[in-house]
């Protein structure tokens, strides 16, 4: 069955590193998108892509950056981490074409001390 | 940029009551509509979308959501709730045909979290 896979699920970092948090999805989607998920502040849209090579900024993408070198993979980066980053991160795709309906992913905790 | 408001975010009912969770949008274009569950611990699923159609749709787990242009109210609606309903409910919304050939990113409400108390 299609899926769409995300690692790690946790991980625990320290401020200033880098830190890439990868998703996976065998759906053939074109659309992918990174969301971010706070209390009090449901998901927001962080970065998305349209297809290879594609990518856009949603509202909340300072600090963030993903690259789409192919289909399945859309990886996100957060380049300098900061506790305000702190968060649970899901990825989701769609297919665009006939559908705008998102499937999403297990989702990554993460921590920044 | 379109928004979406929840009313409550917090709500506690019995078993076998009957739940609505009001969902408001402002957009002035066509968009398509979506509620969401996220039963503790998981991801995110579809209860229901609407795209156009019949105002009225039916999702799974006997979860309904009526579409009211005039109001832009997507309120869901189910009849008796049970114990296992308990869950945060997210409302969304995004643009229809979006640039790129598809939709934009999906855009949340704040959340609901339901307490069904047995």
């Amino acid at each position: 069955d299609a899926e769409i896979t995300q690692s790690p699920r946790h991980k625990i970092t320290e401020t200033g590193r880098q830190v890439t948090l990868a998703c996976h999805q065998t759906w053939n989607h074109n659309n992918m998108f990174w969301y971010r998920q706070d209390l009090g502040h449901g998901l927001r849209l962080i970065h998305y892509s349209y297809g290879v090579q594609d990518t856009n900024k949603g509202e909340v993408s300072d600090g963030y950056s993903v690259s789409r070198s192919n289909t399945e993979d859309l990886p996100l980066t957060l380049e300098s981490a900061a506790s305000s980053q702190t968060s649970v991160y899901f990825c989701a795709s769609s297919d665009g074409r006939t559908s705008d309906e998102q499937y999403f992913g297990p989702g990554t905790r993460l921590t920044v001390t | 940029a379109q928004s979406v408001s929840q009313h409550n975010h917090h709500v506690i009912l019995s078993e076998a009551a009957s739940l609505e969770l009001g969902c408001n949008y402002s957009y002035g274009g066509t968009v398509n509509l979506f509620w969401y569950v996220q039963y503790p611990g998981q991801h995110l699923q579809l209860l229901l979308k609407y795209f156009s159609g019949d105002p009225l749709v039916k999702g799974i787990k006997g979860f309904e959501a009526e579409f009211i242009k005039s109001k832009f109210s997507f309120n869901l609606r189910k009849p008796s709730v049970q114990w296992s309903d308990t869950a945060e409910y997210f409302c969304a919304v995004n643009v229809r045909g979006g640039s790129g050939g598809g939709a934009d990113g999906l855009t949340f409400g704040k959340g609901t979290h339901l307490i069904i108390q047995p």
